[in-house]
């Protein structure tokens, strides 16, 4: 099966400081990417939609200053926490679509801000 | 805007019984998709069921089969013999063919089974 990969699984920041987390699609082309957040005990929040080569697509509330994305390649997509504060330590998982019905979900990414 | 609405906030059953687990969603839309995805405690999504709204069967993945009516916009997740690998929190989730083709989650049920 189609397989997404996240890194770093797990990071921990200071605040003020910016943090990367990639999303790859490892055996497959992913037209699409999707980045949510999570907070404990609750559903999935998409926060932007990103199709390859172009500016990612933010949902109402995401500030897109501070979650930069980037869609440079088919494969990989990151998102970029700027200017990181603790209410922005989260858990954020990533999801990619070749166009079909399907999305597959990366493993997720613990952020905390110290 | 479309919703999806899950009212079971936790459910239980006991190891190889059968349970259900509730979904209601809105849409002005006649075709679309439906999901049913688990995340267990390592916080995977797995895709467990999908759904096409155009498709009048019931799907169905081995233990794990869907009551989808369209007329009351109703998709309940069946699951036969309840094993303790199930534990999770399950999601509904809508998606539409038009647009950027986003999910729609619904709150989550969380799901408990005693062994």
């Amino acid at each position: 099966g189609a397989v997404v990969s996240q890194h770093p699984s797990r990071v921990i920041c200071k605040s003020g400081t910016s943090v990367k987390i990639e999303c790859r699609s490892l055996d497959f082309q992913a037209t699409t990417m999707f980045w949510y957040r999570q907070f404990p005990k609750q559903s999935l929040m998409l926060m932007a939609t990103s199709n390859e080569g172009s500016k990612a697509t933010y949902e109402q509330g995401v500030e897109k200053d501070k979650f930069l994305i980037n869609h440079a390649s088919l494969t990989l997509s990151t998102l970029t926490v700027t200017s990181a504060h603790p209410e922005d330590s989260s858990f954020y998982i990533c999801s990619a679509s070749q166009g079909a019905y399907e999305q597959y979900f990366g493993p997720g990414t613990r952020l905390t801000v110290t | 805007a479309q919703t999806v609405t899950q009212s079971q906030p936790e459910m239980s059953v006991q190891e190889a019984e059968t349970v259900t687990l509730s979904c209601t969603y809105d849409t002005s839309e006649s075709d679309y998709y439906l999901f049913w995805y688990k995340q267990p405690p390592s916080r995977q999504m797995i895709l467990v069921i999908r759904q096409e709204a155009y498709k009048q069967q019931n799907a169905t993945e081995n233990r794990f089969s869907v009551n989808f009516q369209k007329a009351a916009k109703s998709f309940s997740l069946k699951i036969s013999d309840s094993q303790l690998g199930d534990a999770a929190m399950y999601f509904c989730a809508y998606r539409g063919l038009q647009g950027a083709q986003k999910l729609v989650f619904g709150q989550g049920t969380r799901l408990t089974i005693n062994p």
